[in-house]
């Protein structure tokens, strides 16, 4: 099986850089994904890492490291709209074509 | 557009009644899902779809059911075996294809209270 462990809150200022850590245990690996989630609304996709690394996308990047089945979300340049849920997702080997979500990080970005 | 619909946004129930939530693409992708998210945790596999006509259990199915007869579309039904409905059930899709598995799309949810 797989899970996933993750903060449940950070808090930060306006303009400021969070990031939000992600550790997986799973019986394969497939790949790691972060999704936000505003209140209320439906999670939207935000990047992927299949390979160690980091991926840039504009203020967001995420960053994987398979040896230590460790990841993160780092957000730069924070606005109060990236108050929101985040959620690291694993698909793993075994076959199932799905994803495991980790429980969420509830982001409070203050003025 | 393109997207995934789900209706109703709010739904109220009696007890040991079986309710349908309703969910259609237009994505035109082989692949649906739903979830189920309780207040403060995150998103459950409860069943999902590779293609028509066949569908696996997720990690949570007891108590639910659903079909795949078209590519559109994924109803859910929550039946009277199911403890605790009340939640946040979301639908998603993506094209099936191995590479894309990790990009999911999400309706905007329904939102059952059992009563």
């Amino acid at each position: 099986g797989q899970s996933l462990e993750q903060p449940s809150e950070v808090t930060a200022v306006e303009g400021a850089i969070v990031q939000i850590n992600c550790t997986y245990q799973t019986s394969g690996f497939y790949g790691l994904s972060w999704y936000q989630q505003h209140d209320g609304g439906a999670p939207t996709f935000l990047s992927y890492n299949a390979l160690d690394g980091l991926e840039e996308t504009g203020r967001f990047s995420s960053f994987l490291s398979r040896s230590d089945s460790y990841g993160y979300l780092l957000l730069q340049e924070l606005q109060m709209k990236d108050s929101a849920s985040y959620f690291c997702a694993v698909r793993d080997r075994t076959g199932r074509r799905a994803l495991t979500f980790g429980s969420g990080t509830r982001l409070q970005v203050q003025p | 557009d393109g997207g995934i619909t789900q209706s109703p946004k709010y739904l109220f129930r009696k007890e040991g009644q079986n309710v349908t939530l309703s969910c259609e693409q237009n994505l035109n992708h082989d692949a649906m899902y739903w979830y189920r998210q309780d207040p403060g945790q995150g998103l459950r596999l409860i069943y999902y779809s590779q293609i028509v006509n066949d569908f696996q259990k997720g990690d949570i199915a007891e108590g639910y059911s659903v079909s795949r007869e078209k590519k559109e579309s994924f109803p859910l039904t929550v039946t009277s075996a199911q403890k605790n409905p009340t939640a946040f059930y979301l639908c998603a899709s993506n094209p099936g294809r191995a590479e894309r598995y990790n990009e999911q799309f999400f309706g905007p949810g329904t939102r059952l209270t059992v009563l």
